[in-house]
């Protein structure tokens, strides 16, 4: 079945440093790729989604210039937190959608604002 | 009209029971109605989906029932067992340019031995 592998699965920063997160759809291509925050015993919340070779669409309240997200390649977009404070930490999921339909998730990235 | 309800937000269940667990949307554009499992720490795996155009669907213990008319669709868990503890959230989209999901607010079931 349809793989998408999300490194780190956790990672501690320092307040004010950036940290990325890479998402790989490892069997597919995909032409969309989604990103989710979550915040414990809550829903996933779309932060933005993105398109191979095109900027990314925001949700509303989400800040593009804090969350840069690249989708350079049917296989891969980042995400990076730029100038992270402690409020920024939370769990980051991708999500792969492929070009034949079915949406395939990350096993998350537990982000740590120290 | 882009939201999906989920309910109840959480859900005892003794082995071997019945789980059910109820969504309802709006909007009558989405097409497709995913139900995916999450356990803690872990990223959401998708579980069963289903189209409007059949009213039930079933994968082994698992069976979504659809209601077009009512704007509902439910996930019926059948022999439940402990391992089946995990957070479980219904979803629901339609095609176009973005073609993103619109989760449920989430349902914690424990099955309890």
């Amino acid at each position: 079945g349809a793989v998408v592998s999300q490194h780190p699965s956790r990672v501690i920063c320092k307040s004010g440093t950036s940290v990325k997160i890479e998402c790989r759809s490892l069997d597919f291509q995909a032409t969309t790729m989604f990103w989710y925050r979550q915040f414990p015993k809550k829903s996933l919340m779309l932060m933005a989604t993105s398109n191979e070779g095109s900027k990314a669409t925001y949700e509303q309240g989400v800040e593009k210039d804090k969350f840069l997200i690249n989708h350079a390649s049917l296989t891969l977009s980042t995400l990076t937190v730029t100038s992270a404070h402690p409020e920024d930490s939370s769990f980051y999921i991708c999500s792969a959608r492929a070009t034949s339909g079915g949406y395939t998730f990350g096993s998350g990235t537990r982000l740590t604002v120290v | 009209q882009q939201q999906v309800k989920q309910s109840p937000q959480s859900l005892i269940v003794q082995k071997g029971g019945i789980s059910i667990i109820n969504c309802a949307y709006e909007n009558t554009a989405f097409d497709y109605f995913p139900w995916y499992q999450q356990f803690p720490g872990k990223g959401p795996a998708l579980l069963i989906a289903i189209r409007p155009d059949v009213s039930e669907k079933k994968e082994g213990r698992f069976t979504i029932s659809f209601n077009k008319s009512a704007k509902q669709f439910s996930l019926h868990i059948m022999d439940s067992q402990p391992g089946d503890s995990a957070t479980y959230f219904c979803a629901a989209t339609y095609g176009g340019a973005t073609n993103k999901l619109i989760f449920g607010t989430g349902t914690l079931l424990a099955v309890q031995p």
